[in-house]
């Protein structure tokens, strides 16, 4: 059974650099063929995708978060990783990482996160 | 990317059938029937419970459908349980590998 695990500091001060990384289990990034993501959630409010990557080293970005944002794998730890700069306390957020489907075999790959984290909680303070 | 848009909550009794619609546009769902729907319990991460429109993964009751006509989309749960309060969120492909979400719609079981 496939399992997602998100791990990193849980306060972050504003303008610094949030850094989490997400343990996956029970299966291959490099060799499952599919793409992995990262989506957040603030406190009380809906869900954000973040970014998008391939283990290959294909990234996607939300056009909000773009210019803040490195989405990266290292496949010899099976993980994957999310940096956002310059974070200030709209980013404060409970922040998920995910597999999305279907396999990169079908089109249009990265349309749904079938494999979600439990979730990791980032509050921006100082 | 602007958030699809969802009501913020829908009731309906044990046994009912309650409907949450999700709008966009024709940049996403409109133009691609590829959205799917999750699931969320308080303090708990999203569960898949509908992709492709109407697709359900293995293990989801078939109670639980979707739907779709031009730039809204549906999701139909029939025999309302309990156990079915929770808030749901919808998603869309966007193009070029991105996804949008839904503002989210609690459902409240009477």
């Amino acid at each position: 059974q496939l399992q997602l695990q998100e791990s990193g500091p849980g306060l972050v001060k504003p303008s610094e650099t949030l850094s989490l990384t997400c343990a996956v289990s029970g299966g291959s990034i490099s060799g499952d063929n599919y793409y992995w993501g990262w989506i957040r959630q603030p406190p009380g409010k809906g869900l954000e995708w973040i970014a998008t990557i391939y283990y290959s080293g294909s990234t996607f970005y939300s056009p909000s978060l773009k210019s803040r944002v490195t989405i990266s794998v290292d496949t010899s730890k099976n993980h994957l990783s999310l940096r956002l700069n310059s974070v200030t306390a709209a980013d404060t957020a409970v922040y998920y990482c995910a597999r999305l489907g279907p396999p990169i075999t079908m089109p249009r790959g990265a349309r749904y996160c079938d494999y979600w984290g439990q979730g990791i909680l980032v509050t921006v303070s100082s | 990317q602007s958030a699809l848009t969802q009501p913020p909550s829908v009731s309906g009794s044990p046994g009912q059938s309650v409907t949450i619609s999700c709008t966009g546009t024709s940049s996403d769902v409109g133009g691609y029937n590829y959205v799917s729907w999750y699931q969320q319990h308080p303090g708990k991460a999203p569960k898949l419970m509908i992709y492709d429109v109407n697709k359900r993964p293995s293990g989801v009751p078939d109670r639980f459908s979707g739907s779709k006509s031009g730039n809204t989309a549906s999701l139909t749960i029939s025999g309302l349980q309990a156990d079915d309060e929770s808030d749901y969120y919808c998603c869309s492909y966007a193009g070029r590998y991105s996804v949008v979400f839904g503002g989210g719609t609690k459902v409240t079981v009477l």
